[in-house]
């Protein structure tokens, strides 16, 4: 079945830690990959996204994401943590073929100071 | 300010009382959607429209019913509201192609009592 794993469903990590967030896909060609991240009582906000070409993408708040074919993987990653990064962060697809987006069920994080 | 509007924030209604999230984009996006979210289960898109007068089911359409008329707005609608809908709801928009990242408001968070 065509789904978005994210296995992680939390995440504690020290401030100025490195950071790697998995995700993991399961469709029969690549999709389209996007991370978000919620912070308390808001909306999503898009961290990255890729499409095609260079597999290592770069987003914002200093975040960047590898593309893994060989391992349907795309996870996201932060060399130094900060405080302000505790969220929750969600994986997304859309399917070459389709108009649907499909969500991971997130994975939380918690910073410690 | 570009911006996707959602109304009201807050809601707690009683089961079987027809209720209408309004969701506005000032950004003339085509592409606009409903997501619920829930604990341990992520987003999951309600509907999405590609463009006015065209919407199309996503995981979990049942009991929602949409409307797009108008390019800015996407109503959600319960017609006859159970507690099983009680859930945090996403309007969500996005240029011309649906596979452009998506714009989020804040979110509709709704009680079925």
């Amino acid at each position: 079945a065509q789904s978005v794993t994210q296995p992680d469903i939390h995440i504690t990590v020290s401030e100025g830690a490195s950071l790697e967030l998995r995700c993991n896909y399961s469709y029969g060609a690549t999709p389209y990959l996007f991370w978000y991240v919620q912070s308390p009582g808001q909306g999503l906000q898009l961290l990255l996204k890729y499409f095609s070409g260079d597999t290592l993408v770069q987003g914002i708040k200093g975040f960047e994401a590898e593309f893994k074919r060989s391992q349907s993987s795309f996870n996201l990653r932060k060399p130094s943590v900060h405080w302000s990064d505790a969220a929750e962060y969600f994986c997304a697809v859309v399917p070459l073929t389709g108009n649907q987006f499909y969500f991971g069920t997130g994975t939380s994080l918690t910073v410690i100071p | 300010e570009a911006q996707v509007t959602q109304n009201p924030r807050y809601l707690i209604t009683v089961t079987g009382k027809k209720l209408t999230v309004t969701c506005s984009q000032n950004m003339n996006h085509e592409y606009m959607s409903w997501y619920r979210q829930d604990p341990g289960l992520g987003l999951r898109q309600i509907y999405y429209s590609m463009n006015v007068e065209v919407t199309d089911k996503g995981d979990v359409p049942e009991g929602y019913k949409v409307s797009r008329k108008e390019k800015r707005n996407f109503p959600l609608i319960l017609e006859s509201p159970s507690p099983n809908q009680t859930s945090l709801y996403f309007c969500a928009s996005s240029l011309g192609t649906e596979r452009q990242p998506q714009h989020f408001g804040d979110g509709t968070r709704l009680s079925i009592l």
